[in-house]
């Protein structure tokens, strides 16, 4: 079965600093990964996702992840962080682009001014 | 489009009580899912119709939990018995199953169960 590992619970980084969130999947064959941001009080959005192709993906918000065959890995990153972008960061994983999409635990992001 | 809507956004009851959850999707979605979030914790997946037929059940949906989609539009989430272990973020999300496939998600109904 896949799963999604996120190693890190808390990260905390400077405003205008860069980030990077790390992001783990167990899944056999060709996963389709995901990341999600939530904010208080607010739902799920998609930053941006990997089906195939250009492993280096662009996101919203100035998002981008890398996806790592080698590594089972599919990290995000930010060059500047802004206030606006504390919140919770899930990395997630699905078998196929409409299926049900299994989550990691969340890491949650705080920004120092 | 107004997006994912849930109703209501937040429900307390006691133990033993049913309670009803509504997902009214984006209008154009086929597929509707739901997903339960606890806290320190990611959503998880529930159940998920394409149309008005479930296709696909967690473990985690015990019998105490009956969802539908009547007419292939909204769709309705039903704990009986409620148990404080209930108590989460009850998440509804909607895509299409050609396109994007993006899966918007609702604000979610918190239930909390005393």
């Amino acid at each position: 079965a896949q799963s999604v590992t996120q190693p890190d619970i808390h990260i905390t980084v400077s405003e205008g600093a860069s980030l990077e969130l790390r992001c783990n999947y167990s899944y056999g064959a060709t996963p389709y990964l995901f990341w999600y941001v939530q904010s208080p009080g607010q739902g799920l959005q998609l930053l941006l996702k990997y089906f195939s192709g250009d492993t280096l993906v662009q996101g919203i918000k100035g998002f981008e992840a890398e996806f790592k065959r080698s590594q089972s890995s599919f990290n995000l990153r930010k060059p500047s962080v802004h206030w606006s972008d504390a919140a919770e960061y899930f990395c997630a994983v699905a078998t196929n682009r409409d299926d049900k999409i299994i989550f990691g635990k969340g890491t949650r992001l705080h920004i120092l001014p | 489009d107004t997006g994912v809507s849930q109703n209501p956004r937040h429900k307390i009851t006691k133990r033993g009580q049913n309670v009803t959850f509504r997902c009214d999707p984006i209008s154009e979605h086929n597929r509707l899912y739901w997903y339960r979030q606890t806290l320190g914790q990611g959503p998880e997946f529930l159940t998920y119709f394409q149309n008005e037929a479930q296709l696909e059940k967690s473990r985690l949906l015990s019998d105490r939990f009956s969802a539908e989609r009547p007419k292939g539009s909204f769709s309705t989430l039903e704990i009986q018995r409620t148990e404080q272990g209930d108590s989460a973020m009850y998440l509804c999300a909607s895509s299409h199953s050609v396109g994007s496939y993006e899966q918007y998600f609702g604000p979610g109904t918190r239930l909390t169960v005393t």
